[in-house]
């Protein structure tokens, strides 16, 4: 079957590094997704990973294993307006996108 | 990119009613998709839209539910029939770019 899993909550200091991770299962996969999305707003992209490694983008970075299922959203100098839900996605096939649940992510001065 | 326009953005209704909510694109595209995000959750495909086919469910999706319809390659609307207070979601269209799937701002649906 096909799974996705990312922690439901975090928090951090603004200024700091926080590592949001999303381990998946699936028999097809096509490239993995983030996104960020704020309250009562549309998702809007972050970053896609189709090969191993770690792709950056500014602020923030995002790592793929397709061995583990594993990947990772890195952001670093954290600020106040990163307080938003970070949803985790793969693409299975046929351009669909599976989601995670999202993480919650709130920044504390 | 793609921009991508939802109506109504937001809309109150009543039990046992049924509303559309209408996608338009700025550009030709193959595929289109809906999904819904209930509230705290995150998002989840309703069903593809392709032209000149029947749109294809997801699983606990049927189409007496959500009809669909796609007319052209920049144009799609969902139905969502006989609603029920569980049906109080954000209806979101997106379309597949370069690398990425764009979004819609959403429609927001309040069933009462």
């Amino acid at each position: 079957g096909q799974n996705i899993d990312q922690p439901t909550e975090m928090t951090a200091t603004e200024g700091a590094i926080v590592q949001i991770n999303c381990t998946y299962q699936t028999s097809g996969f096509n490239g993995l997704f983030w996104y960020q999305q704020h309250a009562g707003e549309a998702p809007t992209f972050l970053s896609y990973n189709v090969l191993d490694g770690l792709e950056e983008k500014g602020r923030f970075s995002s790592f793929l294993s397709r061995s583990k299922g594993y990947s990772y959203l890195l952001l670093k100098e954290l600020q106040m307006k990163d307080s938003a839900s970070y949803l985790c996605a793969f693409s299975g096939g046929y351009n669909k996108l599976i989601f995670g649940a999202g993480t919650r992510l709130a920044v504390h001065p | 990119s793609a921009v991508i326009s939802q109506k109504p953005s937001r809309d109150i209704c009543q039990r046992g009613t049924s509303l559309t909510i209408q996608c338009q694109v700025d550009s030709q595209v193959t595929m289109m998709f809906w999904y819904r995000q209930q509230p705290g959750q995150s998002l989840t495909l309703i069903a593809t839209a392709n032209q000149g086919s029947e749109a294809t469910y997801e699983s606990g999706f049927v189409i007496d539910k959500f009809p669909i319809s796609r007319p052209n390659l920049t144009f799609s609307t969902l139905t969502v029939s006989n609603m029920s207070p569980e049906d109080s979601s954000i209806y979101l269209c997106s379309v597949v770019g370069t690398g990425e799937l764009f979004f819609g701002e959403g429609s927001r649906l309040t069933v009462l």
